[in-house]
């Protein structure tokens, strides 16, 4: 089945500064990539997604790129505000192995301070 | 999108009891699952729930310990079975909505706690 690492597991940025995070996935037959934003207490939000024949996708101060070459993808978040800070999750859907449902990356807590 | 609830937000339960965690959904949807997430981990799939059908339960996951109902399209219930603290979690109801595909949405999740 697939497999997805991400990274980092933490990451802080100063206010106004770039956040980066990545994820690789190891079902090549994958071909979609959501990316969750979990706040203290709160269930996981969907913020942007990217299917796999696209190469990138962009939201206002968010950007998802794919890789599926190197079976990587990343998420961009530009202009960081402290109301970034949260658990954002990468996942993919495989579609070998017992596929057809997310596999969801380790987590990545974002502090964005002041 | 979908809007999601679910009942109860947490609950503290004895060690050997049982808990049922409702999910019910503003519209009508074909696929919903139940994922764990435990303290600071990632989530797990237990099981996806299909109207009609029996769920499907991943590895490591029975439905003697997890029975599902899932009696209309936009209803489901997951239980908790003979609880030790070990299944202290958050429980999450999620769904696959039938505007874009594969886009699926989180509940606000079961705070559960087995003492």
């Amino acid at each position: 089945g697939e497999n997805v690492e991400q990274h980092p597991s933490t990451l802080s940025v100063q206010e106004g500064d770039s956040a980066v995070i990545k994820c690789t996935y190891s079902d090549s037959a994958s071909n979609y990539f959501p990316w969750y934003k979990q706040e203290l207490g709160k269930g996981p939000q969907l913020i942007i997604d990217i299917r796999s024949n696209v190469g990138e996708k962009k939201d206002q101060r968010i950007a998802v790129t794919l890789n599926k070459t190197a079976k990587h993808f990343s998420l961009h978040i530009t202009e960081t505000q402290p109301e970034d800070s949260a658990v954002y999750f990468c996942a993919a859907r495989g579609l070998t192995g017992g596929g057809n449902k997310l596999t969801f990356g380790t987590g990545t807590q974002l502090k964005v301070e002041l | 999108s979908a809007v999601i609830s679910q009942k109860p937000s947490r609950d503290i339960c004895q060690r050997g009891t049982s808990l049922t965690i409702q999910c019910q959904v503003d519209s009508q949807v074909t696929m919903m699952f139940w994922y764990r997430q435990q303290p600071g981990q990632s989530l797990t799939l237990i099981a996806t729930a299909n109207q009609g059908s029996e769920a499907t339960y991943e590895s490591g996951f029975v439905i003697d310990k997890f029975p599902i109902s899932r009696p209309n399209l936009t209803f489901s219930t997951l239980t908790v079975s003979n609880m030790s603290p070990e299944d202290s979690s958050i429980y999450l109801c999620s769904v696959e909505t039938s505007g874009r595909l594969y886009e699926q949405y989180f509940g606000p999740g079961t705070r559960l706690t087995v003492t």
